[in-house]
């Protein structure tokens, strides 16, 4: 049962460093998102995956970059992290692509990155 | 703009106590409404689905009604339990976007 698994749970980085978050899903699903959430504020779309091979930009896309490597992985790099990336990420994954035809998003557990 | 707003932020109630939370939405078209229940140090987990045609839906002892009408939806909790201390999230898809909006979610304590 482990549905989306994301990693690393917890990680540090300095300002100016580089880093990937990792996730894979072993539910077949098609479609796959990287959420950040801030205290206060609601999730919000950073970047998805409709299918094996595409990416997108969501809300906040600035100062990242996103791999499709496979249908089952789908990573997030922060290429010269910034105070303002500090943050909890949540990758998840959908059968289909989007919520408007009731796809359920399955999340993972979670990164807590720290930007001093 | 589409927008979702939760109410109450937060809320503390006493176990075996019921309560009911509030999502208002302008989400145009509308499809559905979803509720997810984060705990703390999670991720969210669906807990129910409602389409246009449907005005109320239960979980257990968790009971959304949707009013299409009036773009409101409210999660009744009966005789809360401390497994029910976690941050509910109403979830809107924006039209045919692959964009849903999400609430800022409403924070539930329940004490014994």
């Amino acid at each position: 049962n482990a549905g989306v698994t994301q990693t690393p749970k917890f990680q540090v980085l300095k300002t100016g460093q580089s880093m990937t978050l990792q996730c894979a899903q072993d539910m077949n699903h098609n479609s796959m998102y990287w959420y950040r959430q801030d205290p206060g504020m609601g999730l919000r779309l950073i970047y998805y995956s409709a299918s094996e091979g595409t990416t997108d930009k969501g809300e906040v896309p600035n100062g990242y970059n996103v791999s499709r490597l496979n249908k089952r992985e789908f990573s997030l790099r922060l290429e010269s992290a910034a105070p303002s990336q500090t943050s909890v990420y949540f990758c998840a994954s959908s059968e289909g692509t989007g919520t408007a035809s009731g796809n359920t998003i399955y999340f993972g557990e979670g990164s807590w990155l720290t930007v001093v | 703009k589409n927008q979702v707003e939760q109410s109450p932020q937060s809320l503390i109630i006493l176990e075996g106590k019921n309560c009911t939370l509030q999502c208002n939405y302008t989400v145009s078209p509308f499809s559905n409404l979803r509720w997810y229940k984060q705990d703390t140090g999670r991720g969210p987990v669906s807990l129910t689905i409602m389409t246009f045609s449907e005005n109320t839906k239960s979980n257990g002892r968790y009971t959304a009604t949707l009013d299409a009408d009036t773009k409101q939806s409210s999660l009744h909790i009966t005789a809360s339990q401390l497994s029910d201390s976690a941050s509910y999230i109403c979830v809107v898809p924006s039209g045919g976007s692959y964009i849903p909006t999400f609430g800022r979610g409403t924070s539930l304590i329940v004490h014994p």
